[in-house]
């Protein structure tokens, strides 16, 4: 596609229940990452997910998180029995190949709210 | 691993004056180096990037960045802001050996006063 696309937008969930956040990245982009940026604070890293590699999940807040890449595109970001404090915009993004310098590209995040 | 640190959360300008934004970062070799504005409402956008060569790059809407790598920094500046500036700005980081995970500062909060 022609950018980073998440879903969904928005996100009112109850506490305790699971929600599932997804992410198609740009197409042909083999590096994939989740962010999360709470309000008012900057972006904090999750996971990291590189062609076949393993993904460096070191950001993961902890074991109700989870993520996985299938077939090297689309993303979930699965997080279970939900807590108030897991309320944050989720941001995924990409980028082309494995590099250091190349550009990652943004979705414009999925607002979870818990209630 | 790498880090990196912007020490100020926010910044208050007067329009037409010129703009610094601190970033300094943490790593053995020299890193690359990217500076993403996030405006309101939108998504985070790339307005430069250090890789090796001349240390002071050009970037979008007239912001520049100097690497300096005696002091590890990366400073984003702009000789006259506009109103339109005012955003969140942040400084990032990517080691040139294994992983190329990229990692954020915390961010600086940009208020430009008429």
């Amino acid at each position: 596609g022609a950018g980073v696309s998440q879903s969904p937008s928005n996100k009112v969930t109850e506490k305790g229940k699971d929600v599932e956040l997804r992410c198609d990245p740009i197409s042909g982009h083999t590096a994939l990452y989740w962010y999360r940026q709470s309000l008012g604070q900057g972006l904090e890293f999750l996971i990291y997910f590189q062609g076949n590699s393993a993904p460096d999940k070191s950001g993961l807040p902890s074991d109700r998180f989870s993520a996985e890449r299938t077939g090297g595109s689309v993303s979930t970001l699965t997080i279970q029995r939900t807590q108030q404090e897991d309320s944050a915009v989720y941001l995924c993004a990409s980028s082309a190949h494995q590099g250091a310098g190349n550009t990652i590209y943004f979705g414009e995040g999925s607002w979870l709210t818990v209630v | 691993a790498q880090s990196v640190t912007q020490p100020d959360i926010h910044i208050t300008v007067s329009e037409g004056a010129s703009l610094e934004l601190r970033c300094n970062y943490s790593y053995g070799a020299t890193p690359y180096l990217f500076w993403y504005v996030q405006s309101p409402g939108q998504g985070l956008q790339l307005l430069l990037k250090y890789f090796s060569g001349d240390t002071l790059v050009q970037g979008i809407k007239g912001f520049e960045a100097e690497f300096k790598r005696s002091q590890s920094s990366f400073n984003l500046r702009k000789p006259s802001v506009h109103w339109s500036d005012a955003a969140e700005y942040f400084c990032a980081v990517v080691g040139n050996t294994g992983g190329f995970k990229t990692i954020f500062g915390a961010g600086t909060r940009l208020f430009v006063k008429a």
